[in-house]
């Protein structure tokens, strides 16, 4: 069954640099989203993507985070200059359609210290 | 702003027994409601959905029942296995919402341990 894949599972890094999570959606889907969960906290939404513009972005998405699709398989989730609070596991989701329920890929754990 | 309240952290049944996860919604523009279930290490896997229009659906063992009036949905497991040992988390949407047709809200998810 084809899957959401997402690389790193870990990333460690320091405060103030800049990350790059990477997603690579199920090949047929037109909707992609991240979402993130913080260690014992629920999975919250950040933001969703689709026809290769943001169609809906959560509070948390703020100016330090931007999402590409650079080409036609790959989904990207950039941290300018990270803080100490976005640590958390990032997690990818695509949809095929409307009404379609969402797929996760694994998860990026990222730590930031 | 807990739009969406699991307020089980944890549920404990017997193997062959019902298992009955309980979510709460407070945002009557919600109309699609799902269950997800979580493995550690692993992402969130769909397991069973609801429109709004529905007050019941059944997949296999997995029932999911609405109550509107209450703003209340449930997950029934019967009959429990081990393997459904997990971690599940109610969500919710509104398909018509801001034209993304799919940004749930999560609750913080209900643990469950099927127990041999």
């Amino acid at each position: 069954e084809p899957e959401v894949t997402q690389t790193p599972s870990h990333q460690v890094t320091q405060m103030g640099q800049e990350v790059i999570l990477r997603c690579v959606p199920i090949s047929n889907h037109l909707y992609f989203y991240w979402y993130r969960q913080i260690l014992g906290q629920k999975v919250e939404f950040l933001v969703s993507f689709y026809n290769n513009e943001i169609s809906e972005k959560s509070e948390i998405f703020d100016d330090q985070f931007s999402v590409e699709r650079p080409d036609g398989s790959n989904f990207t989730l950039k941290i300018r200059s990270t803080k100490l609070e976005d640590s958390a596991m990032y997690f990818c989701a695509s949809r095929l359609g409307y009404n379609s329920p969402l797929h996760f890929g694994n998860g990026t754990r990222l730590t930031v210290t | 702003d807990q739009q969406v309240k699991q307020n089980s952290p944890s549920l404990s049944v017997q193997e062959g027994r019902i298992s009955i996860l309980n979510c709460d919604y407070t945002n009557s523009m919600f109309d699609y409601f799902l269950w997800y279930k979580k493995y550690p290490a692993e992402g969130p896997t769909f397991l069973i959905s609801i429109s709004s229009i529905k007050d019941k659906n059944e997949d296999g063992r997995f029932t999911v029942f609405l109550n509107k009036s209450a703003k209340h949905l449930s997950l029934h497991i019967v009959p429990s296995q081990p393997g459904d040992s997990a971690v599940y988390f109610c969500a919710a949407g509104n398909r018509n919402y801001g034209g993304s047709q799919g940004n749930l809200i999560f609750g913080k998810g209900t643990k469950l341990s099927v127990k041999p």
